[in-house]
């Protein structure tokens, strides 16, 4: 089955810094990659996704890049904030019959953005 | 609120017991998943349904796990002689065509 790689840890920036997380994962099958923020004690929600058939998707203050290639994808976060701490995590799916299921997940990265 | 909810929100009960939670997708998704979360890990697959057939099940659900999805709607997962290791929070997520998913606020299970 899948198994998704995620790094690191934690992570530490300060107001204004650029964050990025990285992923590996070792299904080929794979082609949705989405990446959730998950607040304490809340619901993991989407902040953004990528699908095979690009490299880079951008949204505001955040982009995903993906190398099929080399099976990994990264998130970036442009000009952190206090409120973009959070736990995110990494997962990837294979598409069955045009959708996306059975999220594969990685172990999640601590993000604490510092005043 | 027009998420995907969940009921209860925690939930404490003695080992071998047992346990019943509820699911409630986005009224317009036809896909319905459940997934198991514990401390400090990312949520693992348990069991998936498109509208009321169940199509896939993880090896992590025992036969003590069982989830119905009767009418298509909503879903009921149970778990019969709780262990201590079930303890976890457990999510709800739903979707419809290539949507992504919705995850619930999920249930809290504490077993004692």
């Amino acid at each position: 089955g899948e198994n998704v790689e995620q790094h690191p840890s934690t992570l530490s920036v300060q107001e204004g810094d650029s964050a990025v997380i990285k992923c590996t994962y070792s299904d080929s099958a794979s082609n949705y990659f989405p990446w959730y923020k998950q607040e304490l004690g809340k619901r993991p929600q989407l902040i953004i996704d990528i699908r095979s058939n690009v490299g880079e998707k951008k949204d505001q203050r955040i982009a995903v890049t993906l190398n099929k290639t080399a099976k990994h994808f990264s998130l970036h976060i442009t000009e952190t904030q206090p409120e973009d701490s959070a736990v995110y995590f990494c997962a990837a799916s294979p598409n069955s019959g045009g959708s996306n299921y059975k999220l594969t997940f990685g172990k999640g990265t601590l993000l604490t953005v510092n005043p | 609120d027009t998420g995907v909810s969940q009921d209860p929100r925690h939930k404490i009960t003695k080992r071998g017991q047992n346990v019943t939670f509820r699911c409630d997708p986005i009224s317009e998704h036809n896909r319905l998943y459940w997934y198991r979360q514990t401390l400090g890990q990312g949520p693992e697959f348990l069991t998936y349904f498109q509208n009321e057939a169940q199509l896939e099940k993880s090896r992590l659900l025992s036969d003590r796990f069982s989830a119905e999805r009767p009418k298509g709607s909503f879903s009921t997962l149970e778990i019969q002689r709780t262990e201590q290791g079930d303890s976890a929070m457990y999510l709800c997520a739903s979707s419809s065509g290539r949507s992504p998913l919705h995850f619930g606020n999920g249930t809290r299970l504490t077993v004692t």
